[in-house]
């Protein structure tokens, strides 16, 4: 089973340069999620997608844009990067009834803004 | 204040001994509770979750809530070297979707 499928796994941007990180899952999840993780930082939530053809904003959501674009798919887009957002970014997904909560991550994306 | 909270470690504990991580939360409409554990490099991956006041075991885990104090704990027994990684607490925001997690605390295990 491929689970949840990000590409790419590495990538190098110039400062104000555009690129869309790409998600998959194959889990039939209702609830997707990307978070970016820095040293010290933990997981931060940049934006949740509770269900097809919603998006919230989550806990640093400045400077990233989010596409749920069926039920599979989960799209971060920088629009304009910086090096602020040099960082290691996260997929995930899961079920939205409680008690079947946990998440089920991608492999991540390295990512550098120089 | 951040909406969860762990200490960041690192926590070494000998090989056997009872590793002791912890986790504080400020929205008390939280209903779930989660223990990821994550290796360098890795992606986190669940390792215990907790719905209701008291312990919860599976295993060498404890999974402990106390939801007046707002504080969940993991307990690991003859913890061993290869849980040496870096667990990260998670809270899901009571009626919604989103899951907030901690900085994570980074054990290590000695032999």
């Amino acid at each position: 089973n491929a689970g949840v499928t990000q590409t790419p796994k590495f990538q190098v941007l110039k400062t104000g340069q555009s690129m869309t990180l790409q998600c998959a899952q194959d889990m039939n999840h209702n609830s997707m999620y990307w978070y970016r993780q820095d040293p010290g930082m933990g997981l931060r939530l940049i934006y949740y997608s509770a269900s097809e053809g919603t998006t919230d904003k989550g806990e640093v959501p400045n400077g990233y844009n989010v596409s749920r674009l069926n039920k599979r798919e989960f799209s971060l887009r920088l629009e304009s990067a910086a090096p602020s957002q040099t960082s290691v970014y996260f997929c995930a997904s899961s079920e939205a009834d409680h008690g079947n909560e946990k998440l089920f991550f991608g492999s991540g994306t390295q990512l550098s803004v120089l | 204040q951040k909406e969860v909270e762990q200490n960041s470690g690192p926590l070494s504990v000998p090989e056997g001994a009872i590793a002791s991580l912890n986790c504080t939360y400020s929205d008390r409409g939280s209903q779930s509770f989660f223990w990821y554990r994550q290796y360098s490099g890795k992606s986190p991956e669940l390792i215990m979750s907790i719905y209701s006041n008291g312990d919860k075991e599976d295993g060498r885990f404890t999974a402990q809530l106390n939801k007046a104090s707002q504080y969940v704990s993991l307990l690991i027994r003859d913890s061993q070297p290869s849980d040496s990684a870096t667990y990260l607490c998670a809270v899901k925001s009571g009626g919604y979707q989103k899951v907030t997690f901690g900085t994570g605390t980074k054990l290590q295990v000695i032999p």
